[in-house]
């Protein structure tokens, strides 16, 4: 089954600077690519996700990146503000398959 | 926001209790999971129904029992409660349609066993 690695497990960053998150993947035929945001005590929720048909997503301060030949996609957060620390999960998967194997999820904090 | 919901939100209860976990969503998916979440914040699937049927069953002891009485809920029990049980537990709805796999979590459920 798709394996998913995440880097690094925590990342600090001054507020205002960008945040990059890196995650790869095992399954070639994988052609979704969500991502999800946890604060804490909260639930995951999706803030971003690209297909496999596009290199490039944006939305406002966060985009993310999707290489399919090196088979990694990131996730890049700029002008950081304190709202932003938070879990973040990359997760993969392929059309009409139920199951989204997540990464171990990475720690941003933005340090005010 | 209300999506999908979970109750109770936070659950203490002893060792060898039995215990249960109500989900529901509102979105009109077809597939509902259970995921673990423990203190090292991985998000673990545990089970998975599409329209009522059990698609995916992790390797999970026999004490958590899931049931799907329709598509719009989900249900989990757990007999005889380990302190190993301790977790958030989420519940998550999609709609696995082949263009969107969107997975939306509901507010979890933090147990905790004494």
């Amino acid at each position: 089954g798709e394996n998913v690695e995440q880097h690094p497990s925590t990342l600090s960053v001054q507020e205002g600077d960008s945040a990059v998150i890196k995650c790869t993947y095992s399954d070639s035929a994988s052609n979704y690519f969500p991502w999800y945001k946890q604060e804490l005590g909260k639930r995951p929720q999706l803030i971003i996700d690209i297909r496999s048909n596009v290199g490039e997503k944006k939305d406002q301060r966060i985009a993310v990146t999707l290489n399919k030949t090196a088979k990694h996609f990131s996730l890049h957060i700029t002008e950081t503000q304190p709202e932003d620390s938070a879990v973040y999960f990359c997760a993969a998967t392929t059309y009409g398959n139920n199951r989204l194997a997540f990464g171990k999820g990475n720690q941003v904090v933005v340090i005010p | 926001d209300t999506a999908v919901s979970q109750t109770p939100k936070y659950l203490v209860t002893q060792m060898g209790n039995d215990k249960s976990i109500k989900c529901e969503q509102n979105l009109g998916h077809d597939t509902m999971y259970w995921y673990k979440q423990d203190s090292k914040k991985f998000l673990k699937i545990m089970f998975s129904y599409n329209n009522k049927e059990l698609i995916i069953n992790e390797t999970v002891p026999n004490r958590f029992s899931p049931k799907s009485p329709d598509k719009a809920h989900l249900n989990l029990h757990i007999n005889s409660l380990e302190l190993g049980d301790s977790a958030v537990y989420f519940c998550a709805s999609s709609h696995v349609s082949g263009s969107e796999e969107t997975q939306y979590f509901g507010p979890g459920t933090r147990l905790l066993v004494l």
